[in-house]
């Protein structure tokens, strides 16, 4: 069965320091990849979104960026965070084909504060 | 209008109780609908999908009502587990399932 692994569960973090979240997916392959957001008292925002290694797109312009190193392994970086980008931060995975290409899983997030 | 629109609640029901939920949307060219329960502090897990008229799984039945634009989340003999907030999904895109639109989610409290 498959599994999605995200770390930090929570974070920390002084405005202006740098940010990696790490998230990475067991027992498929070439699948597709997604990091949304959720603030408080907001809906998802998708973030990012990949379709295969090195392949990113952004749904949102800002400080915010993503990569994807290997098929099954998605990284949101920033160098300086801002104290808006607090909020739980949701790696997902979707499969690339078959039936079930529009249904997303969750991995358990990363609560993320700035100060 | 809100492309994804859903009642905030909260809906507070007795354990036993019927309780629905309508979720509305506004592209009426939208192909598939999910329903996603979130637990507090929790990451969102898929509860039932819907494609054509309705879904039933176990308690639960989805219905999708195209020409009025709307999803309907029905909770049979509510549990104490099933207080969570509801997340109404939408998917404008046959084939595309990287712009799901999320609703705000609809909060239920089911008590003893």
């Amino acid at each position: 069965s498959q599994t999605i692994h995200q770390w930090p569960a929570t974070l920390v973090q002084p405005v202006g320091s740098p940010l990696s979240l790490e998230c990475t997916v067991e027992g498929t392959s070439n699948p597709n990849l997604y990091w949304y957001r959720q603030a408080a008292g907001r809906g998802l925002q998708l973030l990012f979104y990949s379709v295969g290694i090195g392949q990113i797109s952004s749904e949102v312009p800002q400080n915010l960026s993503a990569s994807r190193p290997q098929d099954r392994q998605f990284i949101l970086s920033s160098k300086k965070l801002l104290l808006s980008d607090s909020g739980f931060y949701l790696c997902a995975w979707s499969p690339s084909r078959g039936l079930k290409q529009e249904t997303q899983y969750f991995g358990p997030g990363t609560r993320l504060l700035v100060l | 209008r809100k492309e994804v629109e859903q009642d905030p609640g909260p809906f507070n029901v007795p354990e036993g109780a019927t309780v629905a939920f309508n979720c509305t949307y506004s592209n009426s060219a939208s192909q598939s609908f999910f329903w996603y329960r979130q637990d507090c502090r929790k990451e969102p897990k898929l509860l039932m999908s819907v494609y054509s008229s309705g879904n039933e799984d176990g308690r639960f039945t989805a219905q999708l009502n195209r020409a009025s634009q709307y999803i309907s989340l029905l909770i049979r003999d509510s549990k104490l587990s099933d207080s969570a907030t509801y997340l109404c999904v939408v998917n404008p895109q046959a084939g595309n399932n990287r712009k799901l639109i999320w609703g705000l989610g609809t909060s239920l409290a089911v008590n003893p």
